[in-house]
């Protein structure tokens, strides 16, 4: 069984289209999380949720919008799609806040491709 | 804070040989740091994590060494083997909800 599983892999979507990506944890975690990985590889978080209380939501543009309508998914929907959108979206969760050591999880990351 | 960065962005070693990946940190208040070993197509995967009132950690083939005086942090693979080729990133974490990650070192172990 997949531990943090997200939906779809890959999404190659036009500019200005919207477009949503979803995660599910079954590891009965508190805190889910959305981290952006660039070009470069480097990795910056977006948000993160807390029993469906958001508590990290870092400098995103408001076209990012998460919504967890439970503890165990966190989706991100995304409105009005640039080109700078394009990189590899990962989900991930831990037992508790701030947990993000040997306590937490990746999801396999969304390819994000705008054209 | 997010000042972290890698020194090396490709490391190439021989099968069998050590590996030594740096990160260098700028926030003296980080008090954890962990590394990741990130493998293609797959999303980050701890390997070892250090608290700052330790200077060594030791886990099963790889060691973590933190050096608070220069801000600097390595991570060491013993007897490197071909699985072990995957990208290595750091993390720090200074503010309780937040991990600010490196950009990442590309280990490539030669056969």
């Amino acid at each position: 069984d997949t531990a943090v599983s997200q939906t779809p892999k890959y999404l190659v979507t036009q500019m200005g289209n919207d477009k949503s990506i979803k995660c599910e944890q079954n590891l009965g975690h508190d805190t889910m999380y959305w981290y952006k990985q660039d070009s470069k590889k480097f990795l910056k978080i977006m948000f993160s949720y807390n029993n469906k209380e958001l508590i990290i939501n870092e400098t995103v543009p408001n076209r990012f919008s998460p919504k967890s309508p439970d503890k165990a998914h966190l989706n991100l929907h995304i409105n009005s799609l640039e080109l700078g959108d394009s990189a590899v979206y990962f989900c991930a969760s831990s037992l508790r806040r701030g947990a993000l050591g040997v306590e937490a999880f990746f999801g396999q990351g969304t390819r994000l491709t705008v054209v | 804070g997010e000042n972290v960065g890698l020194h090396l962005p490709t490391l190439s070693v021989q099968e069998g040989d050590n590996s030594i990946i740096n990160c260098a940190y700028s926030n003296s208040a980080s008090d954890y740091f962990i590394w990741y070993k990130q493998e293609s197509g797959k999303g980050p995967q701890f390997i070892i994590d250090i608290r700052s009132n330790m200077d060594k950690r030791q886990g099963q083939r790889v060691t973590v060494l933190l050096n608070k005086t220069v801000k600097h942090l390595s991570l060491q693979i013993a007897a490197t083997q071909p699985g072990d080729s995957a990208v290595y990133f750091c993390a720090e974490n200074n503010n309780f909800n937040k991990f600010y990650f490196g950009s990442g070192t590309k280990l490539n172990v030669k056969p």
